[in-house]
């Protein structure tokens, strides 16, 4: 079976770091892509690990521990624009469609 | 084009109507898939399109639900007599062909099903 866990809601303060866990238990990995979706628009792409270590990307770090199943994406220097959903997505293998976790809302507060 | 356009942006049906939903990949993009995401949810997967050949339809909830792609371009998701659990909002994406390939996203279609 596919099951993918990330916490339901978060609240971070302005300017803070916040760190968004994702546990994935799937048939098969072949990537974890992490995704922003502010609220009536489209997902857009953050990162992607295939590999275990971290991924730095301006602002936006992720992890991934193909042993333990786990991924993380952390955010730096927290703005209120990052308030929004972050999807946590499995792709099992080859050019296989993306498998979701259900996202967490990130509400950040001056 | 620049992005995944999909049209209807919005959508109101009188539940037992057939409505038919649409999405332009961006050009080039050999692979297209189907989400469907209720609120408050992530997007769970319908079916997915490799140029024309439907390669997994595994995620469409019932022989209402029906895609095709005919020309490995344009695709085009149709609901049979529509439900009101089919209220959601349904999303196209596309992406080159390759596992580390980024799967693009179109804004959606929002079905509200009265």
């Amino acid at each position: 079976g596919q099951n993918i866990d990330q916490p339901t809601e978060m609240t971070a303060t302005e300017g803070a770091i916040v760190q968004i866990n994702c546990t994935y238990q799937t048939s098969g990995f072949n990537g974890l892509f992490w995704y922003q979706q502010h609220a009536g628009e489209a997902p857009t792409f953050l990162s992607y690990n295939v590999l275990d270590g971290l991924e730095e990307k301006g602002r936006f770090s992720s992890f991934l521990s193909r042993s333990k199943g786990y991924s993380y994406l952390l955010l730096k220097e927290l703005q209120m624009k990052d308030s929004a959903s972050y999807l946590c997505a499995v792709r099992n293998g080859g050019n296989t469609p993306l498998v979701f976790g259900k996202g967490t809302r990130l509400s950040v507060i001056a | 084009g620049a992005g995944v356009s999909q049209s209807p942006r919005y959508k109101v049906a009188k539940r037992g109507q057939d409505v038919a939903l649409r999405c332009d990949p961006i050009s080039g993009h050999v692979s297209l898939f189907w989400y469907q995401q209720a609120l408050g949810q992530g997007p769970e997967f319908l079916t997915y399109f490799q140029n024309e050949a439907q390669l997994d339809k595994s995620g469409l909830p019932s022989d209402r639900f029906f895609a095709e792609r005919p020309e490995g371009s344009v695709s085009t998701l149709k609901i049979q007599r529509t439900q009101q659990e089919d209220s959601a909002v349904y999303l196209c994406a596309s992406s080159l062909v390759g596992s580390g390939n980024t799967i693009y996203f179109g804004e959606g279609s929002w079905l509200t099903v009265v």
